[in-house]
């Protein structure tokens, strides 16, 4: 069984820039989370979906980032437009429910020139 | 508000040494904990996770963490340490209701000749 897919593994991008960042969650999980990941801050929701349906918008990053989840098996996060702030680690991670375990990606890294 | 806080960024051990990583989370009632492992260029691993009952819980690779209701601590411990475990390790909580996981800052391991 696969696990998440992320794709790509590396972004670069120069400011102003829109890019979009793809996931493919565990065939069968009904959870998927996207979570951005630096040194400082450590790990921040940016969005989690429940059966496609949005249940969490991470509250900082409405303005400029936007997840949707086209069918139960993938899921992109767009950045528009991106800042050299956004360099970061990009998570994608799943579950099947709210009792079982959350599996990640390996992550895209993006780097904002 | 839930939270989760991971007082020692960094620890360095000897191999051979038993390693204690402190876990302290913030919530009214007791939630599900976690702790995660990810080595470099890698996603979040699980280690293991508690829901209820028997307030030690034994994960992969010879971990363990003890849950105290009366701390609000859920720490890592392991008796014997090998260079291999060097990594960063996350704490986590998420709600029995079933929302996202919330993490700690993460704390970096070091494991020494």
């Amino acid at each position: 069984d696969a696990g998440v897919t992320q794709t790509p593994r590396h972004e670069v991008a120069e400011k102003g820039q829109t890019i979009i960042l793809k996931c493919e969650p565990v065939s069968g999980h009904n959870d998927l989370f996207w979570y951005r990941q630096t040194k400082i801050q450590g790990l921040e929701l940016l969005s989690y979906f429940r059966s496609k349906s949005l249940m969490e918008d991470g509250g900082a990053f409405k303005d400029r980032f936007k997840a949707e989840m086209l069918n139960s098996s993938f899921s992109t996060l767009k950045i528009q437009p991106t800042e050299p702030k956004d360099s970061a680690v990009y998570l994608c991670a799943s579950r099947d429910n709210a009792n079982t375990e959350v599996f990640f990606g390996k992550g895209t890294r993006l780097t904002v020139v | 508000a839930q939270s989760v806080t991971q007082p020692d960024a960094r620890v360095t051990v000897s191999e051979g040494a038993s390693l204690q990583l402190r876990c302290k989370y913030s919530y009214s009632a007791t939630p599900y904990l976690f702790w995660y492992v990810q080595y470099p260029r890698q996603g979040l691993q699980l280690l293991l996770k508690y829901y209820s009952g028997d307030p030690v819980v034994q994960g992969v690779n010879s971990f363990e963490a003890e849950f105290s209701k009366s701390n609000s601590s859920f720490h890592l411990q392991k008796a014997s340490v090998h260079w291999s475990d060097s990594a960063v390790y996350f704490c986590a909580l998420s709600l029995p209701s079933g929302t996202y996981q919330r993490f700690g800052t993460g704390t970096k391991l070091q494991v020494v000749p």
